[in-house]
């Protein structure tokens, strides 16, 4: 009931086209679902977080849309640049813990 | 700048010896968090602290130990009790579980 299950493992997008990358979890106490991007060597960082009271959040080209009822969230990457080429982690946590349960990742390759 | 510094980039270390990875936090963060990352793979939780002078064990504690003696500071220490210590370690610090956690440039530790 704990884990976070993330796909695709691996992406491949044309530049300009849209990536979307997919977490479903279990745990309906969960209410705080970051997304996380890794560049090689480095640690990670926020992109963007949701929490349940809303569908869907835009920052950017970055959306992340909710569906609670399914307990899925996905992130869309529109107009894909290479330099979005990176690992993607999506997690969630629960108020008043501390503990973030994360995806296992997805690595992003976009094509020039 | 406030973030969080973790030392040293690169670490090896002879099979048999234990090691000790620095993170320092200036974001007056309360949780802290270790994560050990294998290539292609997610982040694995090894330790977590809510508070000064109290942490508890992750998903993967066998063969770490930690220690939160200033809220600024959270080392680990791999020992030799680790039967594969070769990876990439991460730490982060947050306010709590449901708000971004933030996370140090990593410690990539090699046994030789």
């Amino acid at each position: 009931q704990q884990q976070v299950k993330q796909s695709p493992q691996s992406l491949i997008v044309q530049k300009g086209g849209i990536s979307i990358i997919n977490c479903a979890y279990e745990n309906t106490a969960f209410d705080y679902f970051p997304w996380y991007q890794q560049f090689p060597g480095k640690g990670p960082a926020l992109l963007i977080a949701i929490r349940p009271d809303v569908s869907e959040k835009k920052e950017g080209r970055f959306t992340i849309s909710f569906n609670k009822s399914a307990k899925q969230f996905s992130l869309h990457i529109m107009d894909s640049q290479p330099g979005d080429s990176a690992t993607y982690f999506c997690a969630a946590s629960s108020s008043g813990t501390y503990k973030y349960i994360f995806g296992t990742g997805t690595r992003l390759k976009v094509l020039a | 700048d406030g973030g969080i510094t973790q030392s040293p980039k690169y670490l090896f270390r002879k099979e048999g010896q234990n090691v000790t990875l620095s993170c320092e936090q200036n974001l007056n963060h309360d949780a802290m968090y270790w994560y050990r990352q294998d290539p292609g793979q997610g982040l694995r939780l090894i330790y977590y602290s809510q508070i000064v002078n109290d942490f508890q064990k992750g998903d993967i504690a066998e063969g770490y130990s930690v220690s939160r003696e200033k809220k600024e500071s959270f080392p680990l220490t791999v020992t030799s009790a680790q039967k594969n210590p070769t990876a990439f370690y991460l730490c982060a610090s947050s306010t709590t579980a449901d708000t971004e956690a933030f996370f140090g440039q990593g410690t990539r530790l090699t046994v030789v």
